[in-house]
């Protein structure tokens, strides 16, 4: 299986702050990543696809990089609605998809 | 605009049967190019995907499950279903079924989610 690892596994920032999560997979996976939003007690939610590309309705601040196996996260401009959960997916394997542990994210 | 929602038990015993079904609306769960998956949230494991079924019937699962899932589908209630058998305390969890409609491997709508919890 690919696995995926995300750092950190927590985070606290002040609103207006740039955040950077990343994720990071145990084999080449090219641009196969996707970033999920999950907060309390909803279902995850798409934010990014193919590594870099904002799914419709998803607010500009948010940007993901990366291709291979090194990959990132960044929001550029904290808002308190940002708080949850963020996952990163791995579909490069496509009938095996993985999951990263998470990162909570907080407000300071 | 595609909606899924999961119903099934809360509760289940130890060693039993769990079965779980996902109502489609807004899209015929025999469109081209959709797939169904089925994906759970422990906290020890954080998020786990099943498996999946394809409008055909076909299926793939994760190996790890020890071949305890089927994942099903019926065209004629626009619907699809987990089975997954030998319940035990570790698949305590909350599971969503979660279509793939875009492409594959992008999970772009999902069910709200049934915690499903497993004690004798």
């Amino acid at each position: 299986d690919i696995k995926m690892t995300q750092s950190p596994s927590s985070l606290s920032a002040s609103v207006g702050d740039r955040v950077l999560i990343t994720c990071q997979a145990s084999q080449d996976i090219r641009g196969n990543l996707n970033w999920y939003q999950q907060k309390p007690g909803k279902a995850p939610k798409l934010l990014i696809f193919d590594a870099s590309k904002l799914e419709t309705g998803v607010p500009s601040r948010f940007s993901g990089s990366g291709s291979g196996t090194d990959f990132a996260l960044t929001i550029s401009s904290l808002q308190p609605e940002d708080v949850a959960t963020y996952y990163c997916q791995q579909y490069d394997n496509l009938f095996m998809y993985t999951f990263g542990q998470g990162t909570k994210l907080e407000i300071k | 605009q595609v909606q899924l929602q999961e119903s099934g038990p809360r509760l289940v015993k130890p060693s039993q049967t769990l079965s779980l079904t996902c109502t489609v609306s807004g899209v015929s769960i025999r469109r081209s190019g959709f797939y169904w998956s089925w994906i759970r949230q422990t906290a020890g494991k954080g998020l786990e995907w099943i498996g999946r079924v394809f409008a055909s019937g076909r299926s793939n699962y994760n190996p790890s499950l020890n071949s305890r899932a089927t994942v099903s589908v019926d065209t004629s209630n626009n619907q699809f279903s987990l089975k997954l058998t030998s319940m035990t305390d570790a698949d305590t969890a909350v599971y969503y079924c979660a279509g793939e409609g875009y492409k594959p491997g992008l999970f772009d709508t999902w069910g709200r989610g049934n915690l499903v919890s497993v004690s004798s």
